[in-house]
């Protein structure tokens, strides 16, 4: 059985860090592309992060690039993301999903939010 | 960069058809793919590269994509289809994932 579970959501104070973490069981985890999805209490999802196979390739959507890096460890399969200069606008839950074309499988989500 | 348009809101009485359409400028040339979410829970894939059923999801979930508009359609809705549902494409020029404002099915 495919199993997504993210850790590390907090209460941050802006311009504080936060990471995340997503460990991954139930199928060959260094075999596949992995995201990060946020999703704003009441609002959609908002795609944030992708990253290769063997960590090679890696992409940030533009509002956290700078502040946010994604990554991975294929030995523990554990998918990362450092959240660093955190703003009010980053509160959100926070998903991994897996990768196949579409994103096939999800995790429970880890909620992050920043405040003063 | 690429916009995909839902409706925000749908009701449909128990046993009717919901049909869910997710607007883009030529989305009949990208693969769609649709998430359910319920309350308090995980985005669930339901329906990927336009039409295909993932293992496990009803007969009754079917989708369809052509021109502007891609459509997620679920026959004889029962109650526990009531969810939000979202429409995703890759948007080939920024190279990213984009999802549509989501869809909040209510079935009375």
């Amino acid at each position: 059985e495919v199993k997504l579970v993210e850790s590390g959501g907090d209460v941050a104070q802006p311009g504080g860090s936060l990471r995340l973490s997503c460990a991954a069981s139930g199928f060959t985890f260094r075999s596949y592309w992995m995201n990060w999805v946020r999703q704003t209490p009441g609002k959609g999802l908002e795609w944030v992060a992708n990253i290769n196979q063997d960590g090679s390739e890696k992409d940030h959507v533009e509002s956290v690039k700078g502040r946010f890096t994604i990554s991975r460890d294929n030995a523990k399969n554990v998918l990362y993301l450092q959240m660093n200069n955190l703003r009010a606008e980053d509160t959100a839950v926070y998903y991994c999903a897996r990768d196949s074309q579409a994103l096939d499988y999800w995790g429970q989500g880890t909620l992050v939010s920043v405040s003063s | 960069s690429y916009v995909l348009t839902q409706p925000p809101s749908l009701s449909v009485a128990p046993g009717k058809t919901a049909t869910l359409t997710c607007g883009g400028a030529n989305i009949g040339r990208k693969s769609v793919h649709w998430y359910q979410q319920k309350s308090g829970q995980a985005p669930l894939l339901v329906i990927r590269s336009d039409s295909v059923r993932p293992s496990g999801i009803p007969e009754r979930f079917s989708g369809s994509n052509s021109g502007n508009t891609a459509t997620l359609t679920i026959s004889r809705v029962e109650v526990g289809d009531e969810a939000d549902y979202s429409c995703q494409v890759w948007d080939s020029i920024i190279e990213q994932p984009i999802f549509g404002g989501g869809t909040k099915l209510t079935v009375l």
